[in-house]
């Protein structure tokens, strides 16, 4: 079966650095991403990452290792704003997007 | 305003009662896409439409409905509701397939089935 996990809960510190995993098992691979999903509101892109390696946004970067079924989102410079849950989905051999059930990330002054 | 506009927001409905979520986009995106969201679940698919005239089904497609007339315009229909379709119902739409690029979402249907 297809599988993707992430933990279900972390906190960081506002001003810190906090690194969600996503590892998958998908039947082929065409891409991963991330998206951030405030409580009770719609899902926004964050990031695409298809070959490895590191893609960074601003704040937001993200890792990919293909040969381990491996990805990270890294945020940096926490804000409070960031308190949300961060989706992990890869799209596989159909092309069809298998979600993850998401990282809750908490944030403490 | 560019996007996604869902509704209803939030509906409470008897069961065996017929439903439908209303669901348009004004970025003339090809592909639209509906899926559910339950606590503790990843987003599931549940019907797929790449361009205007086709669907398809996704991966929990059963007790529901869709049609695609235009570009703009992808109801869901929920033929005779049950308690286990309670879920928060998310439309989004993109220019390509799923794997190609961003997914836009609208804001959500809460949907609770009694």
């Amino acid at each position: 079966g297809q599988n993707i996990d992430q933990p279900t809960e972390m906190t960081a510190t506002e001003g810190a650095i906090v690194q969600i995993n996503c590892t998958y098992q998908t039947s082929g691979f065409n891409g991963l991403f991330w998206y951030q999903q405030h409580a009770g509101e719609a899902p926004t892109f964050l990031s695409y990452n298809v070959l490895d390696g590191l893609e960074e946004k601003g704040r937001f970067s993200s890792f990919l290792s293909r040969s381990k079924g491996y990805s990270y989102l890294l945020l940096k410079e926490l804000q409070m704003k960031d308190s949300a849950s961060y989706l992990c989905a890869v799209a596989d051999s159909n092309y069809q997007l298998i979600w993850g059930a998401g990282t809750k990330l908490i944030i403490k002054p | 305003i560019a996007g996604i506009t869902q509704a209803p927001t939030s509906q409470i409905l008897a069961a065996g009662r017929r439903m439908t979520l209303r669901c348009t986009q004004d970025m003339r995106h090809n592909a639209m896409y509906w899926y559910r969201q339950d606590l503790g679940l990843g987003l599931r698919l549940i019907h797929y439409s790449n361009t205007a005239g086709t669907t398809g089904k996704g991966e929990v497609p059963d007790g529901y409905s869709v049609s695609r007339a235009n570009t703009d315009d992808f109801p869901l229909t929920l033929a005779s509701a049950v308690p286990s379709q309670t879920s928060v119902y998310f439309c989004a739409s993109s220019e390509g397939g799923q794997d190609t690029g961003e997914l836009f979402f609208g804001e959500g249907s809460r949907l609770t089935v009694l």
